[in-house]
């Protein structure tokens, strides 16, 4: 099952606007990482942040993590047509093991031209 | 580095046969995870094998099984295929510390008649 729910499910965005993705989770957790989905493709790794972390920064992406609310968020900035894809927030809980990643439902992003 | 390959990318089968799905992980990494993509349940944890040994299960039936071997590619058998089976199935592969990001292959769509 899943560990939580991302909203919205759906956002369609014009580029060079910024997108905000919201994940909430249930158990505790060791980290959450975000992951990147392009259409019939695999997962690629987008960034990690570890539950003593509260904020993270790589390029234009940033990462919160709230373990008081049991929530993230991820934030692209100026956004690009190439970032047309699914967001998936995956933790690893401290109960099911490190490499047993969850995930939550996802966000599909459209970037408009 | 390559990165992680599955095989085969497309399989059609048929309601009660049995399907045998390949993956063959970053050169040095030693943990495989295998994750079922579908539209209604979402990407669920199947099992993670590290070193030829299963170390981590999800909640799947017997049918689902795998191994690893000794080259650490490693391979997922689902027996008595049922038309729920249908999915995305993901494999992943990462250094054996805990909580470091997933590497995915783009996975092997298996499509059940």
């Amino acid at each position: 099952s899943q560990q939580g729910e991302e909203d919205p499910q759906a956002l369609s965005i014009q580029e060079g606007e910024n997108a905000t993705m919201n994940c909430s989770y249930k158990t505790s957790i060791n980290n959450l990482q975000w992951y990147r989905q392009n259409s019939g493709r695999g997962l690629v790794h987008l960034i990690l942040i570890r539950s003593n972390e509260r904020e993270k920064h790589s390029g234009r992406l940033r990462v919160t993590l709230d373990t008081s609310k049991k929530s993230s968020s991820l934030l692209i900035t100026a956004s690009r047509a190439a970032d047309t894809a699914s967001y998936f927030c995956a933790t690893d809980g401290t109960d099911t093991g490190r490499r047993a990643l969850t995930f939550g439902s996802g966000t599909r992003l459209q970037v408009q031209p | 580095k390559a990165g992680v390959t599955q095989t085969p990318r497309y399989l059609i089968k048929t309601r009660g046969q049995q399907v045998t799905l390949s993956c063959s992980p970053i050169s040095g990494h030693r943990s495989v995870s295998w994750y079922q993509q579908t539209p209604g349940q979402g990407l669920q944890f199947l099992f993670e094998y590290f070193s030829e040994t299963q170390r981590n299960k999800g909640n799947f039936p017997g049918r689902f099984s795998g191994r690893q071997f000794s080259n650490s590619r490693s391979e997922m058998n689902v027996s008595t295929l049922e038309l729920g089976d249908s999915a995305l199935y993901l494999c992943a592969s990462s250094s054996d510390s805990g909580g470091r990001p997933q590497h995915f292959g783009d996975g092997t769509r298996l499509s059940i008649l």
